[in-house]
């Protein structure tokens, strides 16, 4: 299966600033997408990111908040902006290979003060 | 709308007894199931699927159910170890939605010495 390298593994930030965070892939994938999840709470889809077209986003999300990058069939970013306490969850990136398996990222751990 | 759930938030069980770990979905166009296994701090790690053209299927100490009328799958885990102690997770996934995963809550298994 796809190995994926998710960076940061962690941060502290301060509210009002953005994060951006990486995931870089060691197989060409079609579909990349993007979870998040809150302190005790089950994995939530934010975005399909799309390779050479804007993202995907699920209900709830939004762009001008989450805006994400798919330069390339091995990469794509996340960037939390504008942040605020409630945005302290785990961020993880995660890709469906050939063989319709999922993989996923280590995850970010964000923590906003 | 919660399509994929797991209503049992944690369970615990002794050591070389079965675990069963239950998820229930209300999309019938869900065509793919699978299990993960998270750590704290880590990404979700991929256990067990299941097509939906199957009602079994077992790798090792793990099989899952999958009982499509009753929109209803299973994970047994036999004989239960203290290293499967996590928290598991159940997603489900449609090929003709866009293939995006789809989590329940999770359910905390301990499995006690």
């Amino acid at each position: 299966s796809a190995v994926i390298s998710q960076k940061p593994s962690r941060d502290i930030c301060q509210r009002g600033t953005s994060l951006t965070i990486q995931c870089q892939v060691d197989s060409q994938v079609t579909m990349m997408f993007w979870y998040r999840q809150q302190p005790g709470q089950s994995l939530t889809l934010i975005a399909t990111a799309n390779q050479g077209s804007e993202a995907t986003y699920e209900s709830g999300f939004v762009i001008d908040k989450f805006p994400i990058s798919r330069p390339n069939l091995t990469f794509s970013t996340l960037t939390v902006s504008n942040m605020s306490p409630e945005d302290s969850s785990i961020y993880l990136c995660s890709v469906r290979d050939n063989n319709y398996g999922y993989t996923f990222g280590s995850g970010t751990r964000l923590t906003v003060v | 709308d919660q399509q994929v759930k797991q209503n049992s938030p944690s369970l615990s069980v002794q050591e070389g007894r079965i675990s069963i770990l239950n998820c229930d979905y209300t999309n019938s166009m869900f065509d793919y199931f699978l299990w993960y296994k998270k750590y704290p701090a880590e990404g979700p790690t991929f256990l067990i699927s299941i097509s939906s053209i199957k009602d079994k299927n077992e790798d090792g100490r793990f099989t899952v159910f999958l009982n499509k009328s009753a929109k209803h799958l299973s994970l047994h885990i036999v004989p239960s170890q203290p290293g499967d102690s996590a928290v598991y997770f159940c997603a489900a996934s449609a090929l003709n939605q866009g293939g995006k995963l789809i989590f329940g809550q999770g359910t905390e298994l301990s499995v006690k010495p």
